[in-house]
């Protein structure tokens, strides 16, 4: 199994509604991220996590809330959003580092659309 | 914050022609991967390069690297009308040693092959 797993693909909020994004990846890979990207922009790392353990906070508001509850499962909480977070949120795996460097390249889902009214 | 700058922003190409995109970024780097996106859904690789390495090939993908220039090129031959997508660079300089590494994305190319 090579493949990444998102849901919903896609997901209209209120600013004062509670959801969770969620990915899914049984590669057997150790690091999980996720990236925020808008229309014709590139996507931006928010969270690294290695080893189930946050390693990477790219200074994301805390209405976003990352969580990994196991080696095989992302979440992203959302809550309180606001209008300019609409967006495609990506989720991604990648093996790790191995000692010798290598193993960097990451998988990515399909992503969620997400429309904050 | 944004590393790589890439140019063109966008392409339009005849299918069976070659396309051409390149990518600068600003500091020193472990590698330098290509990605391509279809209309909005995931990223999938498409070539890693290392820092020490040069060029690189992989089917019709031919991927250079100039690390005193701080440059890459990625070059598509024969394109496919199936090659319409995005293409970004992504640069890692992670000094983290622990699984996972910060891939910073160069602003993309847009590439349309016309039948």
């Amino acid at each position: 199994d090579t493949e990444v797993t998102q849901t919903p693909k896609h997901l209209v909020m209120g600013m004062t509604n509670k959801k969770s994004l969620k990915c899914e990846q049984h590669m057997g890979h150790r690091a999980m991220y996720w990236y925020k990207q808008k229309a014709k922009k590139p996507p931006e790392l928010m969270f690294v996590y290695s080893y189930e353990k946050l390693s990477i906070n790219e200074s994301v508001p805390s209405r976003f809330s990352p969580e990994c509850p196991n080696s095989s499962l992302l979440n992203l909480h959302l809550h309180a959003l606001q209008p300019e977070d609409s967006a495609l949120y990506l989720c991604a795996s990648s093996q790790g580092r191995s000692p010798t460097g290598g193993r960097e390249t990451q998988y990515f889902g399909p992503g969620t659309r997400l429309l904050v009214l | 914050s944004q590393q790589g700058e890439e140019d063109p922003q966008a392409l339009s190409i005849q299918e069976g022609e070659n396309a051409t995109m390149n990518c600068s970024y600003k500091t020193s780097i472990n590698n330098l991967q290509w990605y391509r996106q279809n209309s909005g859904r995931g990223l999938v690789h498409l070539i890693l390069i290392r820092s020490n390495e040069r060029e690189k090939h992989s089917g019709r993908l031919r991927v250079t690297l100039d690390t005193s220039k701080k440059s890459s090129s990625l070059l598509i031959t024969a394109s496919r009308a199936a090659d319409t997508a995005s293409y970004f660079c992504a640069t890692d300089a992670s000094l983290i040693k622990a699984a996972g590494n910060k891939l910073t994305f160069g602003g993309g190319t847009r590439v349309l092959v016309k039948p």
